[in-house]
């Protein structure tokens, strides 16, 4: 149980094209997804937390008309890096909280965006 | 903010020893988990522990919560254990979890 699932794993686009990364929790309802950002051997930075119909919330310093989040069902939830950049290139990882357990997140297995 | 530090930062071990990953909290956190990230980026949770002591197999975690940190026992190391180890607590009033430094292991066979 409690599994995350990711889409796609790995894209490679051009800079100034938008990319949409899918994340879905496929054996439970998920009230809260958030988004996390890791560079090379570094920690994972939260960006932002979503909730099912309701406006995400972003960290300091993480700029939401660059990075759309929408949260359409308790299932899924969507990341859209907008003009992207090559310093956009990242690993992406979502995380899923269930109603039952809501001091436990479960993690997908990350998106790897590369921008050239 | 709350920091996060794990030590130690790397760690190789042949196969077969046994370590002790720390990680130490600067505040108070709610919750904490243990996270494996594979070679392939996949998070797997290895415990959630706020206090106390829980173990898995050949892992197991102690969190002192009153001393603010968390031990994570690895022993009779393959090389499958070989990645990132993460700790993350919860900061008090949210779900927000803030991830320590890590710490890099590589058992060799």
């Amino acid at each position: 149980g409690a599994v995350v699932s990711q889409h796609p794993s790995r894209v490679i686009c051009k800079s100034g094209t938008s990319v949409k990364i899918e994340c879905r929790s496929l054996d439970f309802q998920a009230t809260t997804m958030f988004w996390y950002r890791q560079f090379p051997k570094q920690s994972l930075m939260l960006m932002a937390t979503s909730n099912e119909g309701s406006k995400a919330t972003y960290e300091q310093g993480v700029e939401k008309d660059k990075f759309l989040i929408n949260h359409a069902s308790l299932t899924l939830s969507t990341l859209t890096v907008t003009s992207a950049h090559p310093e956009d290139s990242s690993f992406y990882i979502c995380s899923a909280q269930t109603l039952r357990a809501l001091n436990e997140q479960f993690f997908g297995p990350g998106t790897r965006l590369t921008v050239l | 903010g709350i920091q996060v530090e794990q030590s130690p930062p790397d760690l190789i071990l042949q196969e077969g020893a046994n370590s002790t990953l720390r990680c130490n909290f600067s505040d108070s956190v709610n919750n904490l988990q243990w996270f494996h990230q594979n070679p392939w980026g996949q998070l797997i949770n290895l415990f959630y522990i706020p206090s106390g002591t829980k173990q898995n197999g050949r892992l197991s975690a102690t969190t002192v919560a009153t001393e603010r940190y968390s031990l994570l026992y690895i022993s009779s190391s393959q090389t499958t254990d070989s990645g990132v180890y993460f700790c993350a607590g919860v900061r008090s009033g949210t779900y927000k979890y803030i991830f320590g430094t890590g710490t890099r292991l590589k058992v060799l066979a």
